[in-house]
This record gives C-alpha cells, structure tokens and sequence, in this order.
C-alpha cells in the first residue's frame, strides 16, 4: 500500500530561481497538505487543497504557489528562490479536510 | 499562535514511563500527535477530537483537555523504537480545514 510519494528528494537551486514541487497522496485521499520545516522547528503549514479547491493558506509571501490536479496529486512552485526558503518541504496526505493527516518523506531545498 | 510543548527533551530508560505536553493560549478545536525521526518525515501517533472521539496508535494514549486547551501525550513502558521529536500540531476554531500549527517540538532518547 503506497504512502504519501513527494519527488524530488533532494534539490539544490540558485538565488532567484523557481522550483516545482510534486506530491501524490495516498490513493483514495482526496485532501493535500504543504508545510515547509526548518531545521530544528516544527512544520509550517503553507496550503491546503481539498478537491482541487484551496481551502487554506499559511502566513507565506505570494512567491509560493500550488495547485491540485484531478488525480489529487499536487504541486507547490516557489518563484524567486531566496536563501531562506532551504527547508525540508512536507506534504501531507488526508481523506478529508478534518482528517488525520499522513506526510511523505520531504524535498530538501537548498538554494545557493 | 504556537502551541508550547513541555519538556523540551526528556532522558528515558527502556521500560520508563513519559508524559509530554502541548498547551495553546486559543480554544482547541483537535490535537494531532507526531513523532518524527531525525532525516525522515514526522508519522502519525493519534488525533483527538474536540468532543473526545481519538483514532490512534494502541500503545500510545493521550488526553484533550478542553477547558485547560492542553493536550498530553503519555507513553509506557518506553521502547528504544520511541525515540525521536514529538510534536503536537494543534487547529483552533476559526482555522480552514487542518492547518495545523504545530509545537517546537520534545525531544526524547529512550537508553537501554
């Protein structure tokens, strides 16, 4: 039974680019969660999408965008990569919007 | 706001018992319970509901205290497996969905 997939698992970009993130969630779930983690804190939670709709946004500048597909799968882009977005980037995968949440394994961004 | 999780790091002997706590300045609508082990992606111990309905691990319990807004995580009979970061991740009424602020965390090393 496949879990939360996120790719890439590693990802090193420069000042000032932009990055696509991928997640898929676990089949039959139909809500995806971002949360951006910094070392030695707790997740920061960034977008929720529940049905292709946005049903929540974090305290994040408008360079950080997602979206849901019709599989359920999702993306987060960040435009204009700044060195403080290197993070571990968590995807979390829930049945419902109130529901228990499971995350992926994490992108780790760095940007140089 | 974050919530404050209590101890921040905690010494244990397999076989020893431990309580960890998450207390929020707001009104708790549910409280999710993580643990995450260093370099992998935090996994799901429990969630409690305001109302008292809980889904979760057997061998973990926890309690939701509306009127103190504090939830406590308690672990027995502590196993090595146990160590790691738990974090409580919190959603208060008013938030979209499970945006779920989460803790700074406790550390716990479980010692043979």
């Amino acid at each position: 039974d496949a879990g939360v997939t996120q790719s890439p698992t590693h990802l090193i970009k420069t000042r000032g680019q932009h990055v696509t993130l991928r997640c898929s969630p676990i089949s039959g779930h139909k809500s995806v969660s971002w949360y951006q983690q910094v070392l030695g804190q707790g997740p920061q939670f960034i977008f929720q999408y529940y049905e292709k709709e946005e049903r929540g946004r974090g305290n994040f500048p408008d360079r950080f965008s997602a979206r849901q597909f019709p599989n359920y799968s999702s993306e987060l882009n960040v435009n204009a990569l700044l060195l403080g977005d290197s993070a571990l980037y968590l995807c979390a995968s829930s049945f419902g919007v109130y529901t228990e949440a499971f995350f992926g394994q994490g992108t780790r961004l760095t940007v140089v | 706001q974050q919530p404050v999780q209590s101890p921040q790091a905690v010494i244990l002997r397999e076989g020893e018992d431990a309580v960890i706590n998450c207390s929020s300045s707001k009104a708790l609508y549910s409280v999710h319970w993580y643990r995450q082990k260093h370099g992998e992606a935090p996994v799901f111990l429990m969630i409690l509901l305001k109302g008292g309905e809980q889904k979760g691990h057997d061998k973990i319990s926890a309690s939701f205290n509306e009127k103190k807004q504090q939830s406590s995580l308690y672990l027995t009979a502590s196993q090595l497996s146990y160590s790691g970061t738990y974090f409580c991740g919190i959603t208060n009424r008013g938030n979209a969905g499970n945006m779920l602020t989460f803790g700074g965390g406790t550390r716990l090393m479980v010692k043979p």
